[in-house]
């Protein structure tokens, strides 16, 4: 499974645009990245995956560059119920299940 | 619907003393999976069931360590003469038929071994 690298953490204010970058220098052809998020005393919740290019969902984006070895989550006008733990995860979705390698991670704070 | 649902939900436990952990995962999924999280750490895998079946147990720690879903729906991991390195929150998720991305996790159990 492709290694991620992620910031430990960032800081934010409400209101702003937050981005945060994963690089996974050795992704394979067929994997895919997704993100989670995870709040504390809760386990992590599936937020958005992609493959290439750009991918848009209500609550996030997915940039992904041509080469595929970075991606990049950006949250719009975060609140502060944004503070959370963000994982960036890649690998082969495929019919059965498999299980997620999670990195540590990167804390957002959300500042008022 | 109800989601995943884990108990108890705080745990602790001296040293020696064996534990009993519980996954309730969402009415219909077949994939059932479980997860350790040390502090300040992600997730790591544990052991995957589909159904009845636990087809990869590669993730647990030692022999101590042992998970079963008898029936294809609820699952007990159980932690035998627990230890120190133990304390953890052990979080179980569970996936629809062709869902690679969705799983969903449960709350978590946060065991604590003193």
């Amino acid at each position: 499974l492709a290694k991620t690298t992620q910031p430990i953490s960032m800081d934010s204010y409400e209101g702003q645009e937050v981005n945060i970058t994963c690089s996974h220098n050795n992704i394979a052809t067929n994997d895919y990245i997704t993100w989670y998020q995870q709040f504390p005393s809760q386990g992590p919740r599936f937020i958005i995956q992609g493959y290439k290019t750009k991918v848009t969902n209500e609550v996030a984006s997915l940039f992904i560059p041509a080469d595929r070895k970075s991606s990049t989550l950006s949250l719009p006008r975060v609140s502060l119920s944004d503070t959370a733990v963000y994982y960036c995860l890649v690998g082969v979705p495929s019919g059965s299940a498999r299980q997620l390698t999670f990195g540590s991670g990167t804390q957002l704070t959300v500042l008022p | 619907g109800a989601g995943v649902s884990q108990s108890p939900r705080y745990k602790v436990a001296k040293r020696g003393q064996d534990v009993a952990l519980r996954c309730d995962p969402i009415s219909g999924h077949v994939s059932l999976f479980w997860y350790q999280q040390a502090l300040g750490q992600g997730p790591e895998f544990l052991t995957y069931f589909q159904n009845e079946a636990q087809l990869d147990k590669s993730g647990l720690p030692s022999d101590r360590f042992f998970a079963e879903r008898p029936e294809g729906s609820v699952s007990t991991l159980k932690i035998q003469r627990t230890q120190q390195e133990d304390s953890a929150v052990y979080l179980c998720a569970s996936t629809p038929p062709g869902g690679w991305e969705t799983q969903y996790f449960g709350p978590g159990t946060r065991l604590l071994v003193l």
